[in-house]
């Protein structure tokens, strides 16, 4: 079965900051990839994903998520962070086969300070 | 763009109550998903549905059962509440399980006291 672990529960960032959220996977099977922001009381949106072909993919907001498979690896990077990107992040994986849910990973607090 | 409608978007209910949570899947979309968010938690998959047939199973309590109708939209049905049954319920739908593309609803918030 595949996991999802996400090791920093909370990352404090100062306003326009670079930050990194990491997420690595587990799967013996190959995964799609993807990042999803919740915004307080909100209901969960889709960052980006990652499917096939490169390796660096490019999302909304500002952000890119890495894809390293040697490592199961799928770090979230911002160059520069705005007090509205301040939310919960989810990394989540699904595998390669039909019928299949997505898994999600306990996620990310960011909290951006002015 | 039309998005998954879920309704309704709060609902309290007391302890041994029932609820039905309702989700309507974007136009053209024929496989719907349901997560659970407890307070501080990530989303834990309980049922997923695709062509009105029952497609996966997770961690769905027994008090819980779920249904696909004819025009696709889905029904939560969830008796004899409990207190930690409150959470915030996610409804997704995409055009096909095997499609890698998840929309989200807003989510039902289900408070039990």
């Amino acid at each position: 079965a595949q996991s999802v672990t996400q090791l920093d529960s909370q990352v404090p960032v100062f306003e326009e900051a670079p930050v990194e959220l990491r997420c690595n996977y587990s799967s013996s099977v190959s995964v799609y990839l993807f990042w999803y922001v919740q915004y307080p009381n909100q209901g969960l949106q889709l960052l980006l994903k990652y499917l096939s072909g490169s390796t660096l993919v490019k999302g909304i907001n500002g952000f890119e998520a890495e894809f390293n498979k040697s490592q199961t690896s799928f770090h979230l990077r911002k160059p520069s962070v705005h007090i509205s990107d301040t939310a919960e992040y989810f990394c989540a994986v699904r595998l390669k086969t039909s019928y299949d849910k997505v898994i999600f990973g306990p996620g990310t607090s960011l909290s951006v300070i002015p | 763009a039309a998005g998954v409608i879920q309704s309704p978007r709060h609902l309290i209910k007391e302890k041994r109550e029932t609820a039905t949570l309702k989700c309507y899947p974007i136009p053209r979309h024929d496989t719907v998903y349901w997560y659970q968010q407890g307070p501080g938690q990530d989303p834990q998959f309980l049922i997923s549905f695709y062509e009105k047939m029952q497609s996966d199973k997770g961690s769905i309590p027994d008090r819980f059962s779920a249904q696909q109708f004819s025009d696709y939209h889905s029904e939560l049905n969830m008796s004899s509440l409990e207190l930690g049954d409150s959470a915030l319920y996610f409804c997704a739908s995409s055009q096909g399980p095997w499609m890698y593309g998840y929309t989200f609803g807003s989510g039902t918030r289900l408070t039990v006291v």
